[in-house]
C-alpha cells in the first residue's frame, strides 16, 4: 500500500519568513496531493491540493509543487504570519480513493 | 451550506462497553470516509463508503470495529468491547462523486476508562 514521510515534525520561523513542509510517496499511481490544516482542537481543513498532471499550484501566500518522478511534494507558505501556526498534514491518493497521510507537521510562527 | 457534522462530540466509556459513533456527512455526497487520530499523531484510514456499501474495509484495526451507512447518508461507526487503546479522535470526511477533495468533521473524541 501507499506509505506517506513527512519532514520535518516540527518547524519555528520567525513571522515575515518561508516554510516549507516537504512529503515522499511510494506508490507511483497516486493523482491526488492534497495538504489539510488541522489547529488545535479542530478539524483538518483543506488549504490546497495539486493533482499528478499539474507540477505546481499556487493559492496566494501558500504553493504547492510535485515531482512525480521523485515521488515527492512540498508546502511553501510565504510570508508567515502568527495564524499560520498548526499542524499542516500532505496526503496521497490512490486508485481507491483512501488517502493516506503524512505523520504531520507542526508548524510555529513566532511574531 | 451546512458542513460534516459528528455526534456525540465527546464520549467517556468504561473498558469492555459498546459505542456507536455517528457520521453526518455533507449533502449530496455520496463518498463517506472514517479516520481515527491518536493523541498528536497523523490519521490513520478506517473504512470508506460509496453510497452504502464498503469496498474498502482494509484499515478496520479488529473485528470490534464495525461500520454501516443506511439511505446513502447517514452513517456509524461501532466499536465492541472498547479497550482503553481505542481512545482517539474519530474523524469523518466526505466528498462529491467523482471528486478527490475530502471535507472532515469536528470529531468525536473517545475516551476509554
Amino acid at each position: 500500500g501507499e506509505n506517506v514521510e513527512q519532514h520535518p515534525s516540527t518547524l519555528s520561523v520567525q513571522e515575515g519568513d518561508s516554510a516549507v513542509i516537504k512529503c515522499t510517496y511510494s506508490d507511483s499511481a497516486s493523482n491526488y496531493f492534497p495538504w489539510y490544516k488541522q489547529e488545535l482542537g479542530k478539524r483538518p481543513q483543506l488549504i490546497i491540493d495539486i493533482r499528478s498532471n499539474v507540477g505546481e499550484k499556487k493559492d496566494q501566500r501558500i504553493a504547492v509543487t510535485l515531482n512525480k518522478t521523485a515521488k515527492h511534494f512540498s508546502l511553501h507558505i510565504t510570508e508567515t504570519q502568527p495564524e499560520d501556526s498548526a499542524v499542516y498534514f500532505c496526503a496521497a491518493i490512490n486508485a481507491g480513493n483512501m488517502l493516506t497521510f503524512g505523520g504531520g507537521t507542526r508548524l510555529m510562527v513566532k511574531p | 451550506g451546512a458542513g460534516v457534522s459528528q455526534s456525540p462530540s465527546n464520549k467517556v466509556t468504561e473498558k469492555g462497553k459498546d459505542v456507536e459513533l455517528r457520521c453526518d456527512p455533507i449533502s449530496g455526497h455520496t463518498a463517506l470516509y472514517w479516520y481515527r487520530q491518536s493523541l498528536g499523531q497523523g490519521l490513520e484510514f478506517l473504512i470508506y463508503f460509496q453510497g452504502n456499501s464498503a469496498p474498502d474495509k482494509s484499515g478496520l484495526p479488529s473485528d470490534r470495529f464495525s461500520a454501516e451507512r443506511t439511505g446513502g447518508s447517514v452513517s456509524t461507526l461501532t466499536i465492541q468491547r472498547t479497550q482503553q487503546e481505542d481512545s482517539a479522535v474519530y474523524l469523518c470526511a466526505s466528498s462529491l462523486i467523482g471528486r478527490y477533495e475530502q471535507y472532515f468533521g469536528p470529531g468525536t473524541r473517545l475516551t476509554v476508562t
